[in-house]
């Protein structure tokens, strides 16, 4: 079994500024995706980035970027120039790669990230 | 029109009632998932289905039953919900083989609160 550890329940920043989310993972898989999700107060789901455990480029979506330490396990989530459209909940989440089914999504527990003025 | 719709977006029920929770997809995905949502917890899995005749058990299977109807309907069920059934509870489809593998696609949720 896959999890998925966010060790940090809240975080609070100045607008413009950057910010760095963390997730750590434990898994036995070698192939898998992992994902961070944002979770506005509308309680939607949005997909930010993705990463693809087989590529050592790290996936970025414009202010969006992502660490990937596959070796260490660790995928950390960067916000460039923060707004306050970004103030959410924000998750990791895990998902092993079962070739050619998609399994479920393992999630950490959330970061509270809160843009302020 | 949204591409994963489920119904109702929110209902209070009482202990031992059986309630039925909907999802709809337009995307033409063949998976799809029900989550869990706590405060504090994130998502948990409860069941998928990668098509009409594939059932599987997720993470917290327990008191909860799905139904695949039909290759854009899943449905979770609850036999008699119980208080800590009280939770926000997503829908998810996903497709297979295209470059956007295992990206998966989010109702808006249903808050269910069982007194």
């Amino acid at each position: 079994a896959q999890t998925v550890t966010q060790s940090q329940p809240e975080m609070s920043v100045q607008e413009a500024e950057t910010v760095t989310l963390s997730c750590t993972y434990d898994t036995s898989e070698n192939n898998y995706y992992l994902f961070w999700y944002k979770q506005p107060p509308s309680r939607q789901m949005i997909l930010v980035i993705r990463q693809e455990a087989y590529k050592q480029q790290n996936a970025t979506e414009n202010r969006f970027s992502v660490n990937f330490q596959k070796a260490a396990k660790s995928f950390s989530l960067k916000i460039s120039d923060s707004q306050l459209g970004d103030t959410a909940m924000y998750f990791c989440a895990f998902m092993k790669d079962s070739g050619g089914g998609a399994d479920g999504l393992t999630f950490g527990k959330g970061t509270h990230l809160i843009i302020q003025p | 029109d949204a591409d994963v719709t489920q119904t109702p977006r929110n209902r209070i029920t009482k202990t031992g009632k059986r309630i039925m929770l909907e999802c709809s997809q337009t995307k033409g995905h063949d998976r799809m998932y029900w989550y869990r949502q706590d405060p504090g917890l994130g998502l948990r899995l409860i069941y998928y289905s990668f098509d009409v005749k594939d059932i599987n058990k997720g993470e917290i299977s327990d008191g909860y039953s799905v139904s695949r109807q039909a290759q854009a309907k899943f449905s979770l069920s609850l036999e008699s919900a119980i208080p800590n059934q009280t939770a926000l509870y997503f829908c998810a489809t996903s497709a297979a083989g295209d470059y956007a593998f295992g990206e998966q696609y989010f109702g808006p949720g249903t808050r269910l609160t069982v007194t």
